[in-house]
């Protein structure tokens, strides 16, 4: 079936230094993929989308590309801030099938100063 | 703010009780999608309705139910409560052309003693 890995939290960085988060997935043919962000105490914002290989989604300086040949979909921001701690979920839609959201179980951020 | 509005944000009820959740949607937008969070099961869809009409089922057990209104707000209603019901609710609805973006609401959260 359709599925979502993404790599465990907590990742724990200095405000400024690079993120990469890890998110690859399993589908047939060719899903949309998002990143939506919880901030603590909040629902799931979208934070960025791709709907077709080789496609990069961008927002708020984060940044991830949809790579068909690995199946994945990294995020990555290049100088992070403590505002920036949240909990990140990867998450695919196989609208062939139905256009539900399948999320990753989530990976934590924490930054500090 | 997404636009999608949730009540209650908390709710604490005994086991064996009944509890009504209410989504209202973005403006506009026909699809209203109801996912569970907790702790050892993560995101899960539970059901989707369009229009009026369910369009998709996930893992929503028996003893929970949903419409969505002709005004396009829905209600997930969740019977016979157990321990294990315990957890945030979410909304999230979605419009046509939206590339399968779905925008989430704050989420209700359900404590059962």
């Amino acid at each position: 079936g359709n599925s979502v890995t993404q790599m465990e939290g907590p990742v724990t960085l200095s405000e400024e230094a690079f993120l990469t988060i890890n998110c690859t997935y399993t589908a047939t043919g060719y899903p949309s993929l998002f990143w939506y962000v919880q901030y603590p105490g909040e629902g799931l914002q979208l934070l960025l989308k791709a709907t077709k290989a080789d496609d990069k989604g961008s927002n708020k300086g984060f940044e991830a590309t949809y790579r068909k040949e690995t199946t994945s979909f990294h995020l990555e921001k290049g100088s992070v801030q403590v505002s920036d701690s949240a909990v990140y979920f990867c998450a695919l839609v196989a609208p062939w099938n139905t256009d539900k959201l399948i999320f990753g179980t989530g990976t934590r951020l924490q930054v500090f100063p | 703010d997404s636009g999608v509005t949730q009540t209650p944000k908390h709710l604490i009820t005994a086991t064996g009780q009944r509890v009504t959740l209410r989504c209202s949607p973005r403006s506009g937008d026909l699809s209203v999608y109801w996912y569970q969070q907790s702790l050892d099961q993560g995101l899960q869809f539970l059901i989707q309705y369009y229009n009026g009409e369910e369009r998709a089922k996930g893992n929503i057990l028996e003893r929970f139910s949903a419409q969505q209104f002709p005004d396009l707000h829905s209600e997930l209603n969740l019977s016979s409560l157990e321990l294990g019901d315990s957890a945030l609710y979410f909304c999230a609805s979605s419009g046509r052309g939206s590339s399968y973006e779905q925008y989430f609401g704050p989420g209700t959260r359900l404590t059962v003693t």
